[in-house]
């Protein structure tokens, strides 16, 4: 079955640092794969969603590639602050694919120290 | 707010008991999606509906979860004879179907957090 691996230890960085969060995943790779923000006691919030043909995706301050032959995506977030402080979670879309029947990472805590 | 809305936000009840959540998506949004997610854990899918139809359900849903969206709109979701283990938040979120630019992109309600004693 199909499996997603975070780095389940927390990231500190410095404020003004750049952040960047790992999302690997075994066997194949799905069409497009998606970042969530997740805050305590609160539901995730879609970041960015990135196609299989498509190698890098800008959002602001926000940057997430996707390699399907090293069957991973690298989530940045540049110039952090305080407030980028949160659980971050990668997603993908098993076969047969358009269900949103979403697989999710355990997510990474990032905390930005000011 | 045209968020999904989830009641309630918290809910503490005694083993065996019977409970029951509502998830209201965003209006025009015809996929509606259950999750369950305990601490330190993503998200896992439990079942989905289009429209009114619930199309599938996860091997986590056991015989006492049920759910249902009667006209395509809320969605309620209940667990009988709760369980310690049923301890968890409940997640809601709903997307519009389709290809393309903000299609498939799930919104997500605030969840319901369940304790059970």
């Amino acid at each position: 079955s199909q499996k997603i691996e975070q780095n389940s230890e927390a990231l500190n960085i410095q404020e003004g640092k750049t952040a960047t969060l790992t999302c690997n995943y075994t066997n194949y790779s799905p069409a497009y794969l998606q970042w969530y923000r997740q805050d305590p006691g609160r539901g995730p919030v879609f970041l960015l969603l990135i196609r299989e043909n498509e190698k890098e995706k800008r959002k602001e301050r926000l940057k997430v590639t996707f390699d399907t032959t090293l069957k991973q995506s690298l989530f940045h977030i540049t110039a952090s602050q305080p407030a980028d402080s949160a659980t971050y979670l990668c997603a993908l879309d098993p076969p047969p694919g358009n269900t949103g029947k979403l697989i999710f990472g355990q997510g990474t805590t990032l905390q930005v120290k000011p | 707010d045209t968020g999904v809305s989830q009641d309630p936000r918290h809910k503490i009840t005694k083993r065996g008991q019977n409970v029951t959540f509502r998830c209201d998506p965003i209006s025009e949004h015809n996929r509606l999606y259950w999750y369950r997610q305990t601490l330190g854990q993503g998200p896992e899918f439990l079942t989905y509906f289009q429209n009114e139809a619930q199309l599938e359900k996860s091997r986590l849903l056991s015989d006492r979860f049920s759910a249902e969206r009667p006209k395509g709109s809320f969605s309620t979701l209940e667990i009988q004879r709760t369980e310690q283990g049923d301890s968890a938040m409940y997640l809601c979120a709903s997307s519009l179907e389709g290809a393309g630019a903000g299609r498939g992109t799930q919104y997500f309600g605030p969840g319901t957090r369940l304790l059970v004693l």
